[in-house]
């Protein structure tokens, strides 16, 4: 079974530009993370998803940020316009929340770097 | 506000030494996930403690969650260099089951 998987894996762009992160969740799995991960700030949650609908985005950061997820296999993370201060890793996480237990599983990360 | 405070923040051993991190919460905790993450990789669940004092072993890994659960262990016996990475605790935050706060994380290192 396919794990999390997000594309690209390494952008890298210049300020001012448009970056949009891709993320395909688990099949099956209710819900959806993102994180950035820097070596200041740790691992910071940016936005969930439950059931395809924004639940709690107080960890966006500025109003350059923005998340999609229109359907259960599929989200955006994207940031309009860039600054080099949004490097990190981006990563996306699906769990599937039960009464038993809800830990998270991660993909790879998009290593983003804005020269 | 609701925080997780992992010490120490690094250490390096000798392979063959044991290693202990500490994970400590703000506020009572329905549950402790803990992650490892390979330099370079992800985050990755090992494991879930729901009860008070419960104790759960993973080979040379044990993982311990506090009588009170505010506080988490997690002790390698016998390092080797493949348990290099950093390992991270997490738990619910309050009254949201489904969103965590993170620790930072504490980063080992092995010397061969």
């Amino acid at each position: 079974d396919a794990g999390v998987i997000q594309s690209p894996r390494h952008e890298v762009t210049e300020m001012g530009q448009e970056v949009t992160l891709r993320c395909k969740p688990i099949s099956g799995h209710n819900s959806l993370f993102w994180y950035r991960q820097t070596m200041m700030r740790g691992l910071e949650l940016l936005i969930y998803f439950n059931n395809n609908v924004p639940i709690d985005d107080s960890g966006m950061p500025e109003d350059r940020f923005s998340a999609k997820m229109p359907n259960a296999s599929f989200s955006t993370l994207k940031i309009q316009p860039s600054e080099p201060r949004d490097s990190a890793v981006y990563f996306c996480a699906s769990s599937l929340v039960t009464s038993g237990g809800h830990w998270q599983f991660f993909g790879p990360g998009t290593r983003l770097t804005v020269l | 506000g609701q925080q997780v405070m992992q010490i120490p923040q690094y250490q390096h051993v000798q392979e063959g030494e044991d290693f202990t991190t500490y994970c400590n919460s703000s506020t009572t905790l329905s549950n402790i996930q803990w992650y490892k993450q390979r330099p370079g990789g992800h985050p990755v669940f090992l494991i879930q403690l729901v009860k008070s004092g419960e104790v759960k072993k993973q080979k040379r890994l044990t993982f311990q969650f506090g009588e009170a659960k505010k506080n988490s262990s997690l002790h390698i016996t016998a390092t080797q260099t493949t348990d290099v990475g950093t390992y991270f605790c997490a738990g619910p935050v309050a009254g949201n089951n489904r969103k965590l706060i993170w620790g930072l994380g504490t980063s080992l290192a092995v010397n061969p």
